[in-house]
C-alpha cells in the first residue's frame, strides 16, 4: 500500500524554525517528483514546494521563497521541508504529496499541523 | 505566477442534479489542469488530470473538459457522497497553484 506519513509539526514562535519529514512507503520513491501542500484554517489548498525525483530541481511558492527549503533523501525514502523565519500566516496543516501524470498529485499524506504563535 | 480562478465559490444542489464548476487560468496552461475533491478530515482525492483524464477508480459521473485558459468539471447525477469542496490546480509551471475552491452543498 502506498503511504505517506508526515511528522515534525508543532507549536513554534514567530521567527522560529521547524523541519517536517515525510516517510514514503509502498512505491519506488526515487522515481517520483514530490511536493508539499498546505491548508491554513478556513482557507483553501496552497501548493508550497516541489522537488524533482533526483532532488536536482526544487521550486517554492513566492510566499515561502527564501524561508522554506524542500529536500529529499532517496536512500531513506524521505521528503523534508525545512521551514525558517516562520510567520503566523504559515500556520496550517502541511501535506506531503506524490507526483503523478501531468504533475498531478495522486497520493496525499494525512498532514502534520504547524502552529506559529507566541 | 499563474493565477487560478474558480467559480462559483459555493454551490447548492440536490441529489441527482448535474453541476458544473469552472476554472480559469491567468495564462494558457495547455491541458495541465487537475481536479481534486476534498472532504472534511480526509486527504484530497485526485479526480481528473490532464484536463479530461479520469483518475483510476473515479466514477464516470465525473468529467472534465477544456484547454488553454478555460476548464470545467461536470458531475452528472449528484450522489450524497459527492458533496465536498472541489479544487482545480494548474501543473503547467511552478508554483503549481490551486484555485480557491468550490464548496458543493446539499440544497
Amino acid at each position: 500500500e502506498v503511504q505517506l506519513l508526515e511528522s515534525g509539526g508543532g507549536l513554534v514562535q514567530p521567527g522560529g524554525s521547524l523541519r517536517l519529514s515525510c516517510a514514503a512507503s509502498g512505491f519506488s520513491f526515487n522515481n517520483y517528483d514530490m511536493s508539499w501542500v498546505r491548508q491554513a484554517p478556513g482557507k483553501g489548498l496552497e501548493w508550497v514546494s516541489g522537488i524533482s525525483r533526483s532532488g536536482a530541481s526544487t521550486y517554492h511558492a513566492d510566499s515561502v521563497k527564501g524561508r522554506f527549503t524542500i529536500s529529499r533523501d532517496n536512500s531513506k525514502n524521505t521528503l523534508y521541508l525545512q521551514m525558517n523565519s516562520l510567520r503566523g500566516e504559515d500556520t496550517a496543516v502541511y501535506h506531503c504529496a506524490k507526483g503523478a501524470y501531468f504533475a498531478s498529485i495522486d497520493v496525499w499524506g494525512n498532514g502534520t499541523t504547524v502552529t506559529v504563535s507566541s | 505566477d499563474i493565477q487560478m480562478t474558480q467559480s462559483p465559490s459555493s454551490l447548492s444542489a440536490s441529489v441527482g442534479d448535474r453541476v458544473t464548476i469552472t476554472c480559469r487560468a491567468s495564462q494558457s496552461i495547455g491541458d495541465y489542469l487537475n481536479w481534486y475533491q476534498r472532504k472534511p478530515g480526509k486527504a484530497p482525492k485526485l479526480l481528473i488530470y490532464a484536463a479530461s483524464t479520469l483518475q483510476s477508480g473515479v466514477p464516470s459521473s465525473f468529467s472534465g473538459s477544456g484547454s488553454g485558459t478555460d476548464f470545467t468539471l461536470t458531475i452528472n447525477s449528484l450522489q450524497p457522497e459527492d458533496f465536498a469542496t472541489y479544487y482545480c490546480q494548474q501543473s503547467y509551471s511552478a508554483p503549481h497553484t490551486f484555485g480557491q475552491g468550490t464548496k458543493l452543498e446539499i440544497k
